[in-house]
């Protein structure tokens, strides 16, 4: 079974720094694309970065762009979001999804419990 | 930009189809996947690449896309169908993923 769990999430003042970690099981983990996607509670879902199988395409969501860092380590299993320059808008729930092939562009399957990220003074 | 536009709220009553439409400028040459999502959980892949279903989706779970409208399809809901329910395409002129805002299927 595909199992995917966030981590790294926690109370973060503005202006300072996270890393959220995504551990997946269940899959062959270097076949897939992977994502990270946020929701504002009660609101909608926001798409906030993508990497290829093997990390040679990488895209950001304007809203992130120059402050959020996407990356993975295939040898662990493991997807990463560094996020820096943390403003209260990017207060979420953070999720890893897998993508549904190996470059960006198909369809999320399955989705993680996410991981909660609180940017407040 | 492109954006895609959901109905704020569907009503339903049970044994009935509901419909819930994704809208966007030629959405029919882009491939749009549906997501549902029950308070407090994450959200869940019902319909990809338009009209295909994922292994334990119910049949009753369908998918069009035709001009600017995409549709998800629910035949004989059941009060367990009541749930947001997402779209979302990739945007390949812009690199990046859109998701609508959600519509909100109510079972009355």
């Amino acid at each position: 079974e595909v199992h995917l769990v966030e981590s790294g999430g926690g109370l973060v003042q503005p202006g300072r720094s996270l890393r959220l970690s995504c551990a997946a099981s269940g899959f062959t983990f270097d076949d897939y694309a992977m994502h990270w996607v946020r929701q504002t509670p009660g609101k909608g879902l926001e798409w906030v970065s993508g990497i290829s199988w093997n990390s040679d395409r990488i895209y950001y969501a304007d809203s992130v762009k120059g402050r959020f860092t996407i990356s993975r380590d295939n040898a662990k299993n493991s997807l990463y979001l560094q996020m820096n320059s943390l403003r209260a808008e990017d207060t979420a729930l953070y999720y890893c999804a897998k993508d549904g092939s190996r470059v960006i562009g198909r369809w999320f399957d399955p989705w993680g419990q996410g991981t909660l990220v609180t940017v407040s003074s | 930009s492109y954006v895609l536009t959901q109905p704020s709220s569907v009503s339903v009553a049970p044994g009935q189809t509901a419909r819930i439409t994704c809208g966007g400028n030629n959405i029919g040459s882009k491939s749009v996947n549906w997501y549902q999502q029950k308070p407090g959980q994450a959200p869940v892949l019902v319909v990809y690449a338009d009209t295909d279903r994922p292994s334990g989706i119910p049949e009753r779970f369908s998918g069009s896309n035709s001009g600017d409208t995409a549709t998800l399809t629910i035949s004989r809901v059941e009060a367990g169908d009541e749930a947001d329910y997402y779209c979302q395409v990739w945007d390949n002129g812009r690199d990046l993923v859109l998701f609508g805002g959600g519509t909100k299927l109510t079972v009355l």
